[in-house]
């Protein structure tokens, strides 16, 4: 069973371009949800958090819909330096603690 | 910013040797985290540590993984004979939170 499933990528997309990634969870109970980024054999780090209302960070924008359960993550104006594995997480209560579960990610390449 | 450290960065060792990875996280954080990634997969849960007791377990963390916090300041994750199969990044996670999660920078091991 997948919890949380992604956009199987890579995407290839020259500078400037707008990317959207998308995601599905699979558990209702979730409780909250998140976009990382991941370079290459480095660890995972925040890039936001996602709300029903959506929210945005300069040029990314997040947006959570609990009905669907479907996340999704739009990126405007691509940069080189925006080159990553982008990952969707969900944060639920499992058998005794909160926990993350992480997507498989998203390779995304900024070409100049 | 404060920051959670792991030692070693990388740790090469024979099969059926006892491994002790290491993680220094955020002192004022109550909840503590092993996760692991397999080169090519994604992030996984292995354990939740809380109030100097396991919290939770994946099916991964069987028999052969074991979790301490000795000191107060150190968090460890001792596998007791390893496997191939045990190679991977493993990545130490705090929280005090459940919207602010710290990954520890990973500690890359090889069972040759």
């Amino acid at each position: 069973r997948k919890e949380v499933e992604q956009d199987p990528g890579p995407f290839n997309v020259p500078e400037g371009a707008t990317v959207a990634f998308n995601c599905t969870y699979s558990n209702s109970a979730s409780q909250s949800f998140f976009w990382y980024r991941q370079d290459c054999r480095k660890e995972p780090k925040l890039l936001m958090s996602v709300y029903s209302s959506g929210n945005e960070d300069g040029r990314f924008t997040a947006q959570l819909n609990r009905a669907s359960q479907y996340i999704s993550l739009l990126i405007r104006d691509s940069k080189l330096s925006d080159s990553a594995t982008y990952l969707c997480v969900v944060n639920m209560y499992g058998a005794g603690s909160y926990q993350l579960t992480f997507g498989k990610g998203t390779k995304l390449s900024v070409i100049p | 910013e404060p920051e959670v450290t792991q030692t070693p960065s990388h740790q090469v060792t024979q099969m059926g040797q006892e491994v002790i990875l290491r993680c220094v996280p955020i002192s004022n954080h109550l909840y503590f985290y092993w996760y692991r990634q397999i080169l090519g997969q994604k992030v996984e849960f292995l354990v939740s540590f809380y109030n100097n007791e396991i919290s939770e377990k994946s099916e991964i963390f069987d028999d052969q993984f074991s979790v301490e916090r000795p000191d107060g300041s150190n968090f460890t994750l001792k596998i007791r004979s390893t496997k191939l199969e045990d190679s991977a990044m493993y990545f130490c996670a705090s929280m005090v939170v459940t919207e602010s999660w710290y990954f520890g920078p990973g500690t890359r091991l090889t069972v040759l």
